[in-house]
């Protein structure tokens, strides 16, 4: 069943500006995933976080987790083209079967 | 290099027709997953195996059905489609936690 829910649905940025995206859940997690998605493609793995982490890093990319607020927000620093494109959060309940959000559709502009 | 392959990109069938989807990846990977994406929905578990012959209904198997005779081989079964199934199939293996995603075939049923 659908648990992530991301915020906003849409975003468009400039070229060099951050982009952040948040995603909500509903029930305990063991870890909360991001993905990324080109236009019409099948979805990459980003980065992990378990449920113990408040703060993960990897390039340009910083993810928190707030299991109090059952949240997590992706945050994507200066920007690129190559960025545009949809972002999902995938919550992981101990089954190892993800559940995914709709989604953020991010368009950088040059 | 992790390897997930589906066997049509694109795909046109017309009402009632059975359709065939297959899904194979290079990792020896034990879970395979089918999902269903439509706007604005995400991405929906449709079936997912966690072992050759072994299978488990995901969140809306309604109408479909899997095969998996061999471990790197995982195929999505429309016994007779109609247009609501019209959709992208994306198909994924599971190492770790991680998901690695096939291109995803968008079907039309006509």
């Amino acid at each position: 069943s659908q648990q992530g829910e991301e915020d906003p649905q849409a975003l468009s940025i400039q070229e060099g500006e951050n982009a952040t995206m948040n995603c909500s859940y509903k029930t305990s997690i063991n870890n909360l995933q991001w993905y990324r998605q080109n236009s019409g493609r099948g979805l990459v793995h980003l980065i992990l976080i378990r449920s113990n982490e408040r703060e993960k890093h990897s390039g340009r990319l910083r993810v928190t987790l707030d299991t109090s607020k059952k949240s997590s927000s992706l945050l994507i620093t200066a920007s690129r083209a190559a960025d545009t494109a949809s972002y999902f959060c995938a919550t992981d309940p101990y089954d190892y079967k993800l559940s995914f959000g709709a989604g953020t559709t991010v368009t950088v502009r040059a | 290099d992790v390897k997930v392959t589906q066997s049509s990109r694109y795909l046109v069938k017309r009402t009632g027709e059975k359709v065939f989807l297959e899904c194979v990846q290079d990792m020896d990977h034990e879970n395979m997953f089918w999902y269903r994406q439509d706007p604005g929905l995400g991405l929906r578990l449709i079936y997912f195996s966690y072992d050759v012959k072994m299978k488990e209904k995901g969140d809306i198997p309604e109408g479909y059905s899997v095969s998996r005779e061999k471990k790197e081989r995982f195929s999505l079964i429309l016994e007779s489609a109609s247009t609501n199934q019209t959709s992208m199939y994306l198909c994924a293996s599971r190492r770790s936690y991680e998901q690695y995603f096939g291109p995803g075939t968008r079907l039309t049923v006509t």
